[in-house]
């Protein structure tokens, strides 16, 4: 069975540039979150998507977007890269309806010049 | 807005030995679910226990232990007989009980060192 899987693992922009990062969900969920995780600190919610819908966000510009695929899986965009992008972006899947329990993957590493 | 605390950076434990992580939140609902997870350097996530808020008695998972203070808002984790592979980063977290997604809201994590 596998779990929620993420790419790229690591990667470089500058300034400016736009970047996409790709997760899909553990087998049978149906519902993608994704964090932010800046070095030394707590993830922070950045949205939810569930049925192609982005049903929360959390306090995040508009310069980070996302999408969800009839798959389930997931994109998130980020446009005109700022140097404090610089973090690791968790994906997290869960199945509605049930316990809600969030399983994460390993995350991508984005590194902003 | 719904806080979480963990005032503690870095804690230190010997092998074999208990150690608790303490974690306090801040919250005006009264139905929620608390949560401990573990950040090892793999990077990913891993649950570690979980404790509903309408629950009185404290969640145990194995060596894992919990101190759920509903009105003093404080949510500690215990880990008993203290293994190597326990050393990662622990974060606690929030989620409303309500919301409309399973939003989590997290502290700023312990890091948790196992000396052999």
């Amino acid at each position: 069975d596998a779990g929620v899987t993420q790419s790229p693992t690591h990667l470089i922009k500058t300034r400016g540039q736009q970047v996409t990062l790709r997760c899909s969900p553990k087998s049978g969920h149906d519902t993608v979150s994704w964090y932010q995780q800046a070095l030394g600190q707590g993830p922070q919610f950045i949205f939810q998507y569930y049925e192609e819908e982005e049903r929360q966000r959390g306090n995040f510009p508009d310069r980070f977007s996302g999408h969800q695929f009839p798959n389930y899986s997931s994109e998130l965009n980020v446009n005109a890269l700022l140097l404090g992008d610089s973090a690791l972006y968790l994906c997290a899947s869960s199945l509605t309806g049930g316990t809600g329990e969030l399983f994460f993957g390993e995350g991508s590493r984005l590194t902003v010049l | 807005a719904q806080t979480v605390t963990q005032s503690q950076p870095e804690m230190s434990v010997q092998e074999a030995e208990t150690v608790t992580l303490s974690c306090t939140y801040d919250t005006s609902e009264s139905d929620y679910y608390l949560f401990w997870y573990k950040q090892p350097p793999s990077r990913q996530m891993i649950l570690v226990i979980r404790q509903e808020a309408y629950k009185q008695q404290n969640a145990t998972e194995n060596r894992f232990s919990v101190n759920f203070q509903k009105a003093a808002k404080s949510f500690s984790l215990k880990i008993s007989d203290s293994q190597l592979g326990d050393a990662a980063m622990y974060f606690c977290a929030y989620r409303y009980y309500g919301g409309a997604t399973n939003k989590l809201i997290f502290g700023t994590g312990t890091l948790l060192a196992v000396q052999p």
